[in-house]
This record gives structure tokens, sequence and C-alpha cells, in this order.
């Protein structure tokens, strides 16, 4: 089992529509998770931490499932603006951190 | 604040050549990373730097090496280029280890012919 896997995608998805990304990790000691976001041709910026009790901002929600090693990324009433590719980051207890291939989303007018 | 900043931007390098890639962080971030980026792969760790004067390899170290000059400074460099070296590389800083929010800069492209 890889590290961290991701859907590569991608997803084309209606705008206004909800998805949903999953990302499984295979280091059940793992710490910190967290969702990125990457533009193309852009750097990786953060898009939200993932907390054990789960969280929200906005028109996104991040939740950790640490009995089934997944976290996930809920995006509601998807905007233009959300096409990108998500990157599901995953850090161990010696500070090892691990990148997913990413998600792809499309999002369609 | 600039954030992080790489320089150069872009690079055609020979095989053989050598070249420094360099970044900064203006945040008085404590770690600093470099990666790098080949489609399909994701982003793999190439070297980091947990605190001013340490280093330690990543995932994928052959064929680099890198300084940490100072807290704001964490420079890559390519001995001898190779075409297996072409890639987008990116750095990035922490206020402390992978457990917190990674900062990048927009990235360099380089391409070894």
């Amino acid at each position: 089992r890889k590290e961290v896997e991701q859907d590569p995608g991608p997803f084309n998805v209606p705008e206004g529509a909800t998805v949903a990304f999953n990302c499984t990790y295979s280091n059940s000691a793992s710490q910190s998770f967290f969702w990125y976001r990457q533009d193309c041709r852009k750097e990786p910026k953060l898009l939200m931490s993932v907390y054990s009790s789960g969280n929200e901002d906005g028109r996104f929600t991040a939740q950790l499932n640490r009995a089934s090693q997944y976290i996930s990324l809920l995006i509601r009433d998807s905007k233009l603006s959300d096409s990108a590719t998500y990157l599901c980051v995953v850090t161990g207890l010696d500070d090892k951190i691990i990148f997913g291939k990413g998600t792809r989303l499309h999002i369609l007018p | 604040n600039a954030g992080v900043t790489q320089t150069p931007k872009f690079q055609v390098l020979k095989t053989g050549q050598s070249m420094t890639l360099q970044c900064a962080q203006d945040m008085n971030h404590n770690s600093m990373y470099w990666y790098r980026q080949d489609p399909g792969m994701g982003l793999r760790l190439i070297y980091y730097s947990a605190s001013e004067g340490t280093t330690d390899k990543g995932e994928v170290p052959n064929g680099y090496n890198v300084s940490r000059l100072n807290k704001r400074e964490f420079s890559l460099r390519l001995e001898s280029a190779a075409p297996s070296q072409t890639s987008v590389y990116f750095c990035a800083s922490s206020d402390y280890g992978g457990k917190e929010t990674q900062y990048f800069g927009p990235g360099t492209r380089l391409l070894v012919l």
C-alpha cells in the first residue's frame, strides 16, 4: 500500500455541485493532516489543516477517520475558481512529510 | 513580507553543468525544505533543514547538496546536472517541522539537456 494515495481524477463537476475527495494513508502513527491546493503552474498553498474532530471553513469541510486511515475534503456549492489540484499531506511522528500525488478538479460552467 | 522567494525562475542547463538554486524566507521560520515535482509523481522531498545548522536527506537526495546558509536562506546545488533532474523545484518553509503549515516559493523550472 502506498504511503499516501489519492484518486488522480480528473473530477469534472458542474458549477454548484458538491464534490468529495478521499485520501488514504498507510502509517497508523501519522500525526498531522493537511489539504493543499495547487493551481496550474503555481506553488501549493494550504487550504485546510485536518483535525480529529473535523473542521469547516466556509464551503469546505475536512474530516479525519483514524480507524480507516483516511481524510476527506468536501466542497459544497462549487465555483469555477475551485478548479485546481488538491494535494493531501500527511506527517508522521518522525516529522516525515508525505504528499499525495493530487486530485485534479475541473468545475464546468 | 515577500514570504518565500526563489531564484532563478527558469534555467536551462547542459548535462554535466552545475548550478545553485537559491531560496530565502522572511517569516523567521525555523524549518526549510526542497522538493521536486514531476508529472504523475507528486511532490517529493529532496532535503530539509529542521533548524538553522542542520540538514537531512529526504526521499530523493541523490545528485543534490544543500546549504542552510543562515536562518533565512537554504540553497540547493546540482554538482553535475543530468536530464533526470529536469523538474520543477519548490522551496518551502514552516515555523517548526512538518506538523506546521508549509509556505512555498513560486518554484524554479529546470530543463537539463
